[in-house]
């Protein structure tokens, strides 16, 4: 399996734009989780998914924010509009069932909003 | 309260010390599973152990150990001979319960000097 896989590695974006970032997780894990991490806060959970189902969103900053799972294979991180405080590295994850199972990250977003 | 503190920010060795990370965590549940995941520059996260509250054995994977101890409810990590490509951000993770979130402890920079 080729791992998490994370679109673009890379977004720089003027100030009020709408940024997508895409995660392709790991073929039959049930669960993916969006994270963000910024040097001032370390690593936040934003939102988490089972079988496809938004489950916990209590991460989400603002309305700014929002993601879907349309399906197994694919889900997006929108933000829009974006400011500058949303730079930060966007982390996707995923893992199969089981509070024992460990997860496997991408490789990362690097947001610029500028 | 579940918490995952890790009380070292920054380490700095130079190459062939061993050095030792510590995690302290907070849970009330008895069954309960920890992680620890490395960092390294580029920027992704990678799993490295995983242990569950009823294995106290110590665990051993080359120059990498680690030392769970429920009394002080610590899940230290311990590297041998450090090298170079050691330096990185290493992160301890707490699963407890029924919750599938992760919580992290906010990391420890390691850098190891040549």
């Amino acid at each position: 399996d080729a791992g998490v896989i994370q679109s673009p590695r890379h977004e720089v974006t003027e100030m009020g734009q709408e940024v997508t970032l895409r995660c392709k997780p790991i073929s039959g894990h049930d669960y993916l989780f969006w994270y963000r991490q910024t040097m001032m806060r370390g690593l936040e959970l934003l939102i988490y998914f089972n079988n496809n189902v938004p489950i916990d969103d209590s991460g989400m900053p603002e309305d700014r924010f929002s993601a879907k799972m349309p399906n197994a294979s694919f889900s997006t991180l929108k933000i829009q509009p974006s400011e500058p405080r949303d730079s930060a590295v966007y982390f996707c994850a995923s893992r199969h069932y089981g509070a024992n199972t460990e997860a496997f990250f991408g490789q990362g977003t690097r947001l610029t909003v500028v | 309260a579940q918490k995952v503190t890790q009380a070292q920010t920054e380490i700095s060795v130079v190459e062939k010390e061993d050095v030792t990370l510590d995690c302290v965590y907070e849970t009330r549940d008895t069954t309960y599973y920890l992680f620890w995941y490395k960092q390294p520059p580029s920027g992704e996260l990678v799993f490295l152990i995983r242990r569950n509250s009823f294995d106290e054995q110590n665990e051993i994977s080359g120059r990498y150990s680690w030392n769970f101890q429920k009394s002080t409810s610590s899940f230290n990590f311990t590297i041998t001979a450090s090298q170079v490509v050691d330096s990185a951000v290493y992160f301890c993770a707490l699963n407890a319960g029924n919750n599938r979130k992760l919580i992290w402890g906010l990391g420890t920079s390691l850098a190891v000097n040549p």
